[in-house]
């Protein structure tokens, strides 16, 4: 069975460029959520998807908008990226939207 | 709002010792709580949780911890440190007023663990 995994696994960008992250759920897992974990920080929950609708969000401004495809993989978009986005973006996925969360290893977003 | 605080930011054993990793939490509801490891480079790693069945929860690689609700407190401990425990641990928990799963993390705990 594989697990959770992201790509890339590190990135730069530019201030004000755009960025996409990618997350392939694990198999026979229909929700996927995302999080942001800053430098010494815990992870902040950004949003769950579930069947490949924004099912809940957290406290992050609409430039971080997603996706998520019938073969439930999802993807993080970041707009107008700032200096503050640059930290560690996590993918969870679980199998429904009330069930525990598997987690991947991490893209690490550095914006300069 | 629903919101764990971990009490210590580091934490250092000696191998062999046992480990004490301190969370409070704040609930207004009967709260699941979590406890995850993050080992450097890697995702986070399910320990163990707590979803209102038996207080004291056992967890992978020997972790156990025991939910209080007099005290608000989910503290984590093994009997015996590995130099294998060095990691970032973090206490969760999870909303229950929600209709989706959002984890609510702690700061983190740094465990050192030396020879």
């Amino acid at each position: 069975e594989t697990g959770v995994t992201q790509s890339p696994t590190h990135l730069i960008k530019t201030r004000g460029q755009q960025v996409t992250l990618r997350c392939s759920s694990q198999s026979g897992h229909n929700t996927v959520s995302w999080y942001q974990q800053a430098l010494g920080q815990g992870p902040q929950f950004i949003f769950q998807y579930y069947r490949e609708e924004e099912n809940g969000r957290g406290n992050f401004p609409p430039r971080f908008s997603g996706l998520q495809f019938p073969n439930y993989s999802s993807e993080l978009n970041v707009n107008a990226l700032e200096l503050d986005d640059s930290a560690l973006y996590l993918c969870a996925s679980s199998p429904s939207r009330n069930y525990e969360q598997y987690f991947g290893p991490g893209t690490r977003l550095t914006v300069t | 709002a629903q919101s764990v605080t971990q009490l210590d930011s580091h934490v250092s054993v000696s191998e062999g010792t046992p480990v004490l990793l301190r969370c409070n939490y704040s609930s207004s509801y009967s709260p699941s709580l979590f406890w995850y490891v993050q080992h450097p480079n890697k995702g986070l790693q399910l320990l163990l949780k707590y979803t209102s069945a038996a207080t004291l929860v056992k967890g992978i690689n020997g972790f156990e911890a025991e939910f209080k609700k007099s005290e608000t407190s989910f503290h984590l401990t093994k009997p015996s440190a590995h130099m294998s425990d060095a990691a970032e641990y973090f206490c969760v928990v999870r909303p229950m007023n929600t209709g989706f799963q959002k984890l609510v993390f702690g700061t983190g705990t740094r465990l050192l663990v030396s020879p």
